[in-house]
């Protein structure tokens, strides 16, 4: 168990619906990373939060947007959905510091029919 | 894009072989990491080396770093079966204030009996 809790662990729903991930961190870390993992795109790296602020950006689409919550929990929210955003979603956390290791959820899978 | 591309795609050993997996990455990095991940299932962190580190062990696993030829790889030495799964390669690298945690494509590693 790593510590970083993320539901819910499936999802389906229609295209052009709206859904929530959310994702508690491991007690104490204070960056929260994103990523969709899709067969043909591999593990992509979303967005990352630290203690509240965004610091990195990588492939987000703008139907997406995410945000930490000053409990330290993380949501991702999808909007417009298509059957292309059918995939994995982890999240992952990390302490405060460099060259310090991420701790992943077990993801949840958003099935878009 | 990737940060990271790993070579193999797949590799398949019997059990008892050692496995080496390939890692290049394209920009100056905080440090490399390497996480497994077990089908379907959240990445696990195996070994972290920094960027001023040239060979790191734990247990089975040995992983070293060139970030000269921008390079990693990692031995997994006497494999076992349970040892299947995918292995990806992650930099960590500093972007706008944040950091990046960016995964390479990943090896499928088949241990057989």
């Amino acid at each position: 168990d790593s510590g970083v809790t993320q539901t819910p662990k499936h999802l389906i729903t229609a295209t052009g619906q709206r859904v929530t991930l959310r994702c508690s961190p491991r007690s104490g870390d204070l960056s929260v990373y994103w990523y969709q993992q899709s067969l043909d795109q591999g593990l992509q790296f979303l967005i990352q939060y630290y203690n509240g602020e965004e610091r990195a950006k990588g492939n987000i689409l703008e139907r997406f947007s995410a945000q930490q919550f000053p409990d330290l929990h993380s949501e991702l929210n999808l909007s417009s959905l298509e059957l292309g955003d059918s995939a994995l979603y982890f999240c992952a956390s990390s302490s405060r510091g460099l060259n310090t290791e991420a701790f992943f959820g077990q993801g949840t899978r958003l099935t878009v029919v | 894009s990737q940060q990271g591309e790993e070579d193999p795609q797949a590799l398949s050993i019997q059990e008892g072989e050692n496995a080496t997996m390939n890692c290049s990455y394209k920009t100056s990095i905080n440090n490399l990491q390497w996480y497994r991940q077990n089908s379907g299932r959240g990445l696990v962190h195996l070994i972290l080396i920094r960027s001023n580190e040239r060979e790191k062990h734990s247990g089975r696993l040995r992983v070293t770093l060139d970030t000269s030829k921008k390079s990693s790889s990692l031995l997994i030495t006497a494999s076992r079966a349970a040892d299947t799964a995918s292995y990806f390669c992650a930099t960590d690298w500093f972007t706008g204030g944040g950091n990046k945690l960016t995964f390479g494509t990943g090896t499928q590693l088949k241990v057989e009996l």
